[in-house]
């Protein structure tokens, strides 16, 4: 799987959007870029995934480049229950024999009152 | 549809015990995952089961660790003879039949959270 590079933590205001970028420059084209939080405490959640196309769900959307190098997840309002550590992952979901999900170490996004 | 169920929550184990850590995956997931998370760093990929077969164990110690997920009840992670260095949360994931699908996202239990005295 592609490594991704996040920066290691940001800073939201409540009630503002909050924009966390990942960096895959080496993603090839089967691979689709996932994109799990893990509030403190908590088992990770799963949060949306893309392969080109920009996606948006109930949670967040997910804004990527049109090269696939990069990527952004938006979420458009963020609330205090947001704080958490963000993680990009790119990985095929095609490749049966590396299921598994490779943690980096993820942003950590504080959401300010 | 309940979520991905995790037990014990928490285990204190004194070194040389066993522990057992239990998983019941989310109805109609046959595809088990385990992760390590140990203090401050990130999760790790440990063991990978579908039913009955260990698929993937690439990330598990070869020592004192075992896994297994049988035809009927939860996937079980054990560790025999804990030492100090075991103390982690062990997080379970499950997703549906993989293949050609990219909606096999994985979803994870609340964690067990081991310590070793």
């Amino acid at each position: 799987d592609a490594k991704t590079t996040q920066p290691t933590s940001m800073d939201c205001a409540e009630g503002r959007a909050a924009n966390l970028p990942c960096n895959h420059s080496t993603i090839s084209g089967n691979e689709y870029v996932y994109w799990y939080r893990q509030i403190h405490s908590q088992g990770p959640q799963y949060i949306i995934h893309g392969l080109k196309n920009n996606e948006t769900n109930e949670m967040a959307s997910l804004i990527i480049t049109e090269d696939r190098k990069s990527s952004t997840l938006i979420l458009p309002h963020a609330t205090l229950r947001d704080t958490a550590v963000y993680y990009c992952i790119v990985r095929s979901p095609y490749n049966n024999a590396g299921n598994m999900l490779t943690f980096g170490g993820g942003t950590r996004l504080m959401v300010k009152p | 549809n309940a979520g991905v169920m995790q037990n014990p929550r928490h285990l204190v184990r004194r070194r040389g015990q066993e522990a057992r850590l239990r998983c019941s995956p989310m109805k109609g997931h046959s595809h088990v995952y385990w992760y390590r998370q140990l203090p401050e760093e990130g999760l790790k990929f440990m063991v990978y089961l579908q039913k009955e077969n260990i698929i993937d164990e690439s990330g598990m110690p070869k020592e004192r660790f075992s896994a297994e997920f049988p035809k009927e009840g939860p996937s079980i992670l054990r560790i025999q003879q804990v030492v100090r260095g075991d103390s982690a949360a062990y997080f379970c994931a499950s997703s549906t039949q993989s293949g050609i699908s990219s909606y096999n996202e994985q979803f994870f239990g609340p964690g067990t959270r081991l310590t070793v005295l």
